[in-house]
């Protein structure tokens, strides 16, 4: 069973404009959200973050939700620039996952910005 | 910076070999961990350590081991390699006890069975 989920497995949005991506979650233990960049051929490379007594998380053109009663996140970039277009993952992690803080991560979503 | 370096970007194996994925971090990272990542799944984790010699199982461990005699060093072993291992697998470190669970990623190595 999918505790992170990411419905969109795509995104297009146009140069300028605001990207808004989703991310779901189940696990209500879950208490550290983090956002990744994934370009083609490399690893993915930390974006963002988030801990649950926060609702908001800003670093420059990227800002990051949290609504806890509805376990949703959502990440916003504005404006988009065609070098955001990557996979973007969510992922989460409890503070029960032991010493290795393990991430639990969902499938991705693939945005493209369009010039 | 943090640097993950892993042994191979492509790799090429037949049904049945051995396969020895190395990974390397510089930063004196306590934890390691490798995943692997299949469209439309995200990444999923393999094996993780939180220490020299120890491991912990993942979501997705059969078919595969680790080995961690060093801080350093993570390797992933397939002991039978078999088509549906073909993944592209990350290997990723992170500091110890609670901290913030920021994961550094290495640039994956395609591995292909055929």
């Amino acid at each position: 069973d999918q505790q992170v989920k990411q419905n969109s497995p795509s995104l297009s949005v146009q140069e300028g404009r605001i990207s808004i991506l989703n991310c779901d979650y189940t696990n209500s233990m879950f208490d550290y959200f983090l956002w990744y960049k994934k370009y083609p051929a490399e690893g993915p490379t930390f974006l963002i973050s988030i801990s649950s007594i926060k609702d908001k998380n800003e670093d420059g053109r990227f800002t990051v939700f949290l609504n806890k009663s509805a376990k949703h996140l959502s990440l916003h970039i504005v404006p988009s620039q065609p070098g955001d277009s990557a996979v973007y993952f969510c992922a989460a992690m409890s503070g029960s996952s032991g010493s290795a803080r393990q991430l639990t991560f969902g499938s991705g979503t693939q945005l493209t910005v369009l010039p | 910076d943090v640097k993950v370096t892993q042994s191979s970007r492509y790799l090429v194996k037949r049904t049945g070999e051995k396969v020895f994925l190395e990974c390397v971090q510089d930063m004196d990272h306590e934890n390691m961990f490798w995943y692997r990542q299949d469209p439309g799944l995200g990444l999923r984790l393999i094996y993780f350590s939180y220490d020299v010699k120890m491991k912990e199982k993942g979501d997705i461990p059969e078919g595969y081991s680790v080995s961690r005699e060093k801080k350093e060093r993570f390797s992933l072993i397939l002991e039978s390699a078999s088509t549906n291992q073909t993944s592209m697998y990350l290997c990723a470190s992170s500091l110890g006890g609670g901290g913030a669970g920021r994961q550094f990623f290495g640039p994956g190595t395609r591995l292909t069975v055929l």
